[in-house]
């Protein structure tokens, strides 16, 4: 089984609301990512946690604030987005960060929209 | 700078003819390559990689790929194009325990 999960499928928030969004796997692995895509361009890497810690944060406002509570969950908290920040947030995880075990799953994503 | 270029933005092909897309990597080592595809506000699927080993790999739905070190390449094939296929693909390499993506190919199939 390769499935990575998130919800909500959609997302409408107002610029000054807090939401949040959420991954989850069951697969073991140890590596999960949030990835930003907006239409047409590849996926932009936005947070890699490893072990359930932060390893990479690749200079995202603070607006976007990762969690990872245990290793199959992980949240990406929401709070006075732009509209410009309206995007596919997809979320993937990989058994490990190096080597063949880089292998990344990714979710179905959620479509976020910020009016 | 390693990256993964993919040439063609759009390929159009017809129901059951043949595909390859194209997909040609800067990397200085043997890179770990993969291809994804995603329908149209969906994630990505992993179709297959390429780590080492046999340079033809074959995938789900009946795609294939070819590593070519010489031409710095690893095309995706499929002998018969069903309009299912119909999607954005997407190659990528493992860099700096990062993938880094080209920039996709949407495929239009045409009856």
């Amino acid at each position: 089984d390769t499935e990575v999960t998130q919800t909500p499928k959609h997302l409408v928030m107002g610029m000054t609301n807090k939401k949040s969004l959420k991954c989850e796997q069951h697969m073991g692995h140890r590596a999960m990512y949030w990835y930003k895509q907006k239409a047409k361009k590849p996926p932009e890497l936005m947070f890699v946690y490893s072990y359930e810690k932060l390893s990479i944060n690749e200079s995202v406002p603070s607006r976007f604030s990762p969690e990872c509570p245990n290793s199959s969950l992980l949240n990406l908290h929401l709070h006075a987005l732009q509209p410009e920040d309206s995007a596919l947030y997809l979320c993937a995880s990989s058994q490990e960060r190096s080597g063949p075990t880089i292998t990344q799953y990714f979710g179905p994503g959620t479509r976020l929209t910020v009016l | 700078a390693q990256s993964v270029t993919q040439p063609d933005i759009h390929i159009t092909v017809s129901e059951g003819a043949s595909l390859e897309l194209r997909c040609n990597y800067s990397y200085g080592a043997t890179p770990y390559l993969f291809w994804y595809v995603q329908s149209p506000g969906q994630g990505l699927q992993l179709l297959l990689k390429y780590f080492s080993g046999d340079t033809l790999v074959q995938g789900i739905k009946g795609f294939e790929a070819e590593f070519k070190r010489s031409q710095s390449s690893f095309n995706l094939r499929k002998p018969s194009v069903h309009w299912s296929d119909a999607a954005e693909y997407f190659c990528a390499m493992e860099y700096g325990n990062k993938l880094v993506f080209g920039a996709g190919t949407i495929l239009r199939v045409k009856s």
